[in-house]
């Protein structure tokens, strides 16, 4: 596609339900990055792709986050039993180079968890 | 662990007026990234520097790069409405964007 694409574009869940937020990235893009953004901040770096292989998860706030990208294309994002702290906007962001520069962003999930 | 730190944090200014972003980073690093978000929106890339005295312009805004300072600037020049947004920094460490915690600017009329 033209640019990165996430899916739902909102999500409103109760504490302690799961959730699964999708990224679809531009095609051929080698890496892909999850962010979280939380209301007022930066965003903080979560988990990072280079085709299927995730290569670095060191960002995941605890082991409730787990990410997957398992034919190096659409990558999803699962939350279980989630928390009101996880209430943050969700990035995903591709780049046609192993290792990043050259980032596109998608326009991101915001979570409201209640 | 790199730090990037961005000042000022929120910043009100009248339109036609001239005014700078500073943005501070606390460890070496080959790329230094300028970001816009609109409210709601996703992130905008302006411009990446990559080398010291790297300067870039589009249109009213410019980015310089200093790496001997752990500097970069966000200039803009003759402000428009059109301009409001949250600019953030961003340094890239290993793959890993670390981020400031951006400006708020609002250009009033």
């Amino acid at each position: 596609g033209a640019g990165v694409s996430q899916s739902p574009r909102y999500k409103v869940a109760k504490r302690g339900q799961d959730v699964a937020l999708r990224c679809d990235p531009i095609s051929g893009h080698v890496s892909l990055f999850w962010y979280q953004q939380a209301l007022g901040q930066g965003p903080e770096f979560l988990t990072y792709f280079q085709n299927e292989a995730q290569l670095d998860k060191s960002g995941l706030p605890s082991d409730r986050f787990f990410a997957e990208r398992p034919e190096g294309s659409v990558s999803t994002l699962k939350i279980q039993r989630t928390q009101q702290e996880d209430s943050a906007v969700y990035l995903c962001a591709s780049s046609f180079r192993r290792g990043g520069y050259g980032y596109t962003f998608g326009s991101g999930t915001r979570l409201t968890v209640v | 662990e790199l730090k990037v730190e961005q000042n000022p944090l929120f910043l009100s200014m009248q339109e036609g007026k001239n005014y700078t972003i500073y943005c501070n980073y606390s460890t070496t690093s080959d790329r230094l990234y300028w970001y816009r978000q609109d409210p709601g929106k996703s992130l905008e890339s302006l411009f990446v520097l990559l080398s010291n005295g790297a300067v870039k312009q589009e249109g009213r805004l410019m980015a310089s790069l200093d790496t001997k300072a752990r500097l970069s600037t966000l200039h803009i020049t003759a402000a428009v409405h059109d301009l409001s947004a949250t600019y953030f920094c961003a340094v890239d460490s290993n793959y890993q964007l670390i981020w400031g915690a951006g400006t708020k600017l609002i250009i009033k009329p």
